[in-house]
């Protein structure tokens, strides 16, 4: 069964102070992993996919890689405005239905 | 604004009622999903459409059914409501099927803002 484990669970960071959140997955036959970020009562607003180890992408101040393990987000001198809950998905195989697997997420709060 | 709409965005209801969920992908989208998100669960899976036809189903109770009609839009019906099931209901949608990973394209699946149900 493919799982998704996001740690931490909650980070508070000072503005500017950089880190990276953590997406551990199990899945047979990894079609690709997606990175969401979602702020409260909204819904998941699409980052990033990434398809096969080594492989990285950036957005602004986001940084994603992945492993054949896990994947991180790093987040380089963050702003109060990036504060929100980022999803970690695997899109798995003909036996899961190719359905998105979340983890439970990683609720970001920047301070200035 | 991801292009998927949903309505209704609030929906209050009674126990035993049933209710329909509406969803309208991304032009030229052929793929929904239906996802339930409540604050112990997570983002669940529920059933996914490709073109008007069913592809997949994940924890999708009994007393839930969807469909996808020939100009693509979905509607997810719950029925015999309980107080469990009051979450948000998102719809996704993207271009390429589910399985179908296509990294020139991206295979990029976009929300809609959901349906919040709240049964009482």
């Amino acid at each position: 069964e493919d799982q998704v484990t996001q740690s931490p669970e909650a980070l508070r960071l000072q503005e500017g102070e950089s880190s990276s959140l953590n997406c551990s997955y199990t899945v047979s036959g990894l079609r690709g992993l997606f990175w969401y970020r979602q702020d409260p009562g909204k819904g998941p607003e699409f980052l990033f996919t990434l398809y096969s180890a080594g492989e990285e992408k950036e957005k602004e101040r986001l940084k994603a890689t992945l492993t054949k393990k896990e994947s991180f987000l790093h987040i380089t001198a963050p702003k109060p405005e990036d504060s929100a809950t980022y999803l970690c998905a695997v899109q798995g195989s003909r036996n899961s239905g190719y359905a998105l697997n979340f983890g439970k997420g990683t609720s970001l709060l920047v301070t200035p | 604004d991801s292009g998927v709409t949903q309505t209704p965005k609030h929906l209050i209801t009674a126990t035993g009622q049933r209710v329909t969920l509406r969803c309208s992908p991304r032009s030229g989208d052929l793929s929904v999903y239906w996802y339930q998100q409540s604050l112990d669960q997570g983002l669940q899976f529920l059933i996914q459409y490709y073109n008007g036809e069913e592809r997949a189903k994940g924890n999708i109770l009994e007393r839930f059914s969807a469909q996808q009609f020939p100009d693509l839009h979905s509607e997810l019906n719950l029925s015999s409501l309980e107080l469990g099931d009051s979450a948000l209901y998102f719809c996704a949608s993207s271009v390429v099927p589910p399985d179908w990973t296509d990294e020139l394209s991206g295979n990029t699946i976009y929300f809609g803002e959901g349906s919040w149900l709240t049964v009482v």
